[in-house]
């Protein structure tokens, strides 16, 4: 499976700033997603990181908030905009290859550690 | 809404023994179904997956799939306490989508 990094691991930030997590991986893939994972929660994603074009939002999640880029078929960010303590979670890319036979087993990047205080 | 249900344990299981972890789903339409494993403090690591009724095995796992029930269930047999984790049930409609994941279950094993 792909080798999947992620920056910063972990981080601690003031209410209104805003963070950019990267995904970086190994290998091109077709598809890239991003997920948060809340303290003592699972996980839930929030958009498809498409390349190319807009990601694609699950509901509750908006492009103002959380907006994605994906510049290549390697490499993606997530922007944690005007972030409040309700922020502080696990950030979790995962990617996935299309265009291998199906059922396109997801692999996790190791996530970031957001504490917003 | 696509929900997917997991007992949230925690489940206690003697080492040795065989834990039976369970997972139904909603949406009728999922096609491919995933059981991850989750350390406290790491991210979700890819144990096994299913798309087809019946039984899967790999190693010590087994992933069973009934689609006229909904349901997913995961047995590992021989337990060890290194398998200690929480295991997540994760559910996709076809092609290649975001996953739902259940609440997880807190596996413990007792040497």
């Amino acid at each position: 499976s792909a080798v999947i990094s992620q920056k910063p691991s972990r981080d601690i930030c003031q209410r209104g700033t805003s963070l950019t997590i990267q995904c970086q991986v190994d290998s091109q893939v077709t598809m890239m997603f991003w997920y948060r994972q809340q303290p003592g929660q699972s996980l839930t994603l929030i958009a498809t990181a498409n390349q190319g074009s807009e990601a694609t939002y699950e509901s509750g999640f908006v492009i103002d908030k959380f907006p994605i880029s994906r510049p290549n078929l390697t490499f993606s960010t997530l922007t944690v905009s005007n972030m409040s303590p309700e922020d502080s979670s696990i950030y979790l890319c995962s990617v996935e290859d299309a265009s291998a036979q199906g059922p396109y087993e997801q692999y996790f990047g190791p996530g970031t550690r957001l504490t917003v205080t | 809404q696509k929900e997917v249900e997991q007992n949230s344990g925690p489940l206690s299981v003697p080492e040795g023994a065989i834990a039976s972890l369970n997972c139904t789903y909603s949406d009728r339409g999922s096609q491919s179904f995933f059981w991850y494993r989750q350390y406290s403090g790491k991210s979700p690591e890819l144990i096994m997956f299913i798309y087809s009724n019946g039984d899967k095995e790999d190693g010590r796992f087994t992933a069973q799939l009934n689609k006229a029930s909904q349901y997913v269930s995961l047995l590992i047999r021989d337990s060890q306490p290194s398998d200690s984790a929480t295991y997540l049930c994760a559910v996709a409609g076809g092609g290649a989508d975001g996953l739902t994941f259940g609440k997880g279950t807190h596996l413990i094993i007792q040497p």
